[in-house]
């Protein structure tokens, strides 16, 4: 099975402050990595796919970047409405897996 | 509206056995894999199983095999889970959720508001 380390577990910014979150895959994906958003008490939401390829009505301070193996996700200008648990998960094969979360509160 | 609700979840003995239900609307169910996601209580995503559009193929968690069986029926559009011999450990929010392809792996873009299930004594 292919492991998904994220980094951190969970980090505390500012409002309009640059975030970032990491994800190494334990072996090559490519791009078939996604990011999801799990609001807290909802369902997730994806985000991003394909690594970079932003979904539909998602804003444009989300980003993501990265192949093979390490993979960021950014959120340029953090808005209250972000607090939320965010999620990588690789689709290279099943099973499907996921990172272990970042939680992203508010300072 | 396009979404997913799922049903049947509730409150097992270990060992017991339940049938989580997700009824599926306002997209072309048998265009699309669909996989179970769970979350136990405040820990991350964990993904179950998943069945191709025609229910030709089928895979499990290594920590579900052998005890879950996923299957849908493209007629009533819907997707369902056969939980047997319970454990402690299989306590969470179970989701469905639609892959974006006919089959295999990749982006689960819709997603059920899940159902819980608690196996306890």
């Amino acid at each position: 099975d292919i492991q998904m380390t994220q980094s951190p577990s969970s980090l505390s910014a500012s409002v309009g402050d640059r975030v970032t979150i990491t994800c190494q895959a334990s072996q090559d994906i490519t791009n078939y990595l996604n990011w999801y958003q799990q609001r807290p008490g909802k369902a997730p939401n994806l985000l991003i796919c394909d690594a970079s390829d932003l979904e539909t009505g998602v804003p444009s301070r989300f980003s993501g970047n990265g192949s093979g193996t390490d993979f960021t996700f950014t959120i340029s200008s953090l808005q209250p409405e972000d607090v939320a648990t965010y999620y990588c998960q690789q689709y290279d094969s099943l099973p499907l897996t996921f990172g272990g979360g970042t939680k992203v509160e508010i300072k | 509206e396009v979404q997913l609700v799922e049903s049947g979840g509730g409150l097992v003995q270990p060992g017991g056995s339940l049938r989580l239900s997700c009824a599926a609307s306002a997209f072309t169910f048998d265009d699309y894999a669909m996989h179970w996601v769970r979350q136990a209580p405040g820990k991350g995503l964990e993904w179950v199983s998943g069945i191709s559009w025609n229910s030709g193929i089928t895979a499990y968690a290594d920590s579900v095999k052998g005890r879950f069986t996923i299957s849908r029926d493209n007629a009533k559009n819907c997707l369902y889970l056969q939980m047997n011999s319970l454990r402690a450990e299989d306590t969470a929010l179970y989701y469905c959720a639609k892959l974006t392809v006919a089959a295999g792996s990749g982006p689960l873009d819709l997603w059920g508001q899940g159902t819980l299930v608690t196996v306890s004594p």
